[in-house]
This record gives structure tokens, sequence and C-alpha cells, in this order.
């Protein structure tokens, strides 16, 4: 079964202050791809990051980063020097292949405090 | 292109009426997604299109659920019969199929809300 869990319902932090947040996923599948989006108050999902389960490399964007493991299944987003524009709820999302059914998980709002 | 339009962004509705929510996607978009958000919860998938196909069904979306899109581009969501239990956000998506269903980013729009009483 296909499964994608994010502990952390909620986190504040002070503004300027590093947060992650952590995505555990389960598939048996070999290949999969691995997404994080990003909800702001407004509702509507925005696309952040894409990874297939072929490619390890972490990535940077700007004061984004992905760490990405597949030794312990684990997609972890972190935000450098946080800023009151992050405040959302993030999701990170499956896709196994064959199907278009993504599977979300149930979300971490993060609250950046000023 | 204004990205994916949904119509109406909230809906209230007494139990037992039909509802039906429209979604708009991107227009060179050919996959169409309906997914259900509840307070708390991270998207469902409901079902997609292709083009005008229905491709594939959640078992979620019971026999009062039925999605439509006619001609490829807008599509239909209706919902017979409410219950309270159908409360919820209902978020649309769309991509454009390469044929590598990990390369289809689906891009949103706002959601349509519905609170049945």
């Amino acid at each position: 079964a296909q499964k994608v869990t994010q502990a952390q319902t909620e986190i504040s932090v002070v503004e300027k202050e590093d947060v992650t947040l952590d995505c555990v996923y389960e598939t048996r599948d070999t290949t999969y791809y691995l997404f994080w989006y990003k909800q702001p108050p407004s509702g509507e999902l925005v696309f952040l990051i894409r990874r297939n389960s072929f490619d390890e490399q972490n990535e940077i964007s700007g004061r984004y980063s992905w760490n990405f493991q597949k030794s312990t299944s684990s997609f972890n987003f972190t935000i450098t020097a946080s800023q009151v524009v992050d405040s959302a709820v993030y999701f990170c999302a499956l896709l196994t292949s064959g199907t278009y059914k993504y599977i979300f998980g149930t979300g971490t709002r993060l609250k950046v405090l000023a | 292109d204004t990205g994916v339009s949904q119509d109406p962004r909230h809906k209230i509705t007494k139990r037992g009426q039909n509802v039906t929510f429209r979604c708009d996607p991107i227009s060179e978009h050919n996959r169409l997604y309906w997914y259900r958000q509840t307070l708390g919860q991270g998207p469902e998938f409901l079902t997609y299109f292709q083009n005008e196909a229905q491709l594939e069904k959640s078992r979620l979306l019971s026999d009062r659920f039925s999605a439509e899109r006619p001609k490829g581009s807008f599509s239909t969501l209706e919902i017979q019969r409410t219950e309270q239990g159908d409360s919820a956000m209902y978020l649309c998506a769309s991509s454009f199929s390469t044929g590598v269903p990990g390369a289809n980013v689906l891009t949103f729009g706002a959601g349509s809300r519905l609170t049945v009483l």
C-alpha cells in the first residue's frame, strides 16, 4: 500500500529561524515520484518540487532545500531563515509508476511569527 | 492563462439537495483531476480524466457522485442527495500529460467549499 506520513501537525517558529518539515513515505514500487506542495491561506495548492526515486541528489532553491533519503524513506523539506510569508500548510505527496493518483500526507501547518 | 478556475467558491445547501461544481482547467492541459479535502487532512483523490475519458475513480466516489468532462475541456462534479458528510473542499487540478506519470505536475484551483446543513 502507498502511504505518506507527515507526523508534525503544526510547527511554530520565529522569523529567521530554520525549520524542517518531515515526510515519510511507504511504497513497494521501485519507481515513484515525490512532491511538496504549499497551501497558503488562500487555499490554492502550489507546487514546490518533484523528485523521482532514481535521483537522490539533494536540491536547493533559494531558502528552500530538500533531503531525499531512500534508506529511511524520507523526503524532508527545510526552510532556511523563515519568513512570515512562509506561513502555510505544506503537503508531501507520493505518486507511483503506472498511476496518476497522488497520495497526499495530512500536511504540516507552519506558523512563522514576526 | 488565468490558471485553474472553480465555481462556485462556496456553496451552502440543505441535506438531500443536489449540487454541481464546475472546473475550467488550464487550456492546454489534457488531464483533469478532482480531489476532496476535509479539515486537517490532505487532498483525497476522487477521479481523473484524460481528455474526455474518465480513467480512474476512487472508491470514495459513491454512486451519488458523478463527474463529466464532455468535450475534454471543462469538467463538472455533481453530488446528488447531499449528506452532511459531503461537507468538504472540492479541489480541481489539471496537468499536461507527457506519458510519464511523475512528470505531471498538478496545477490546482482554489477549490469549491461545500457546506451541507
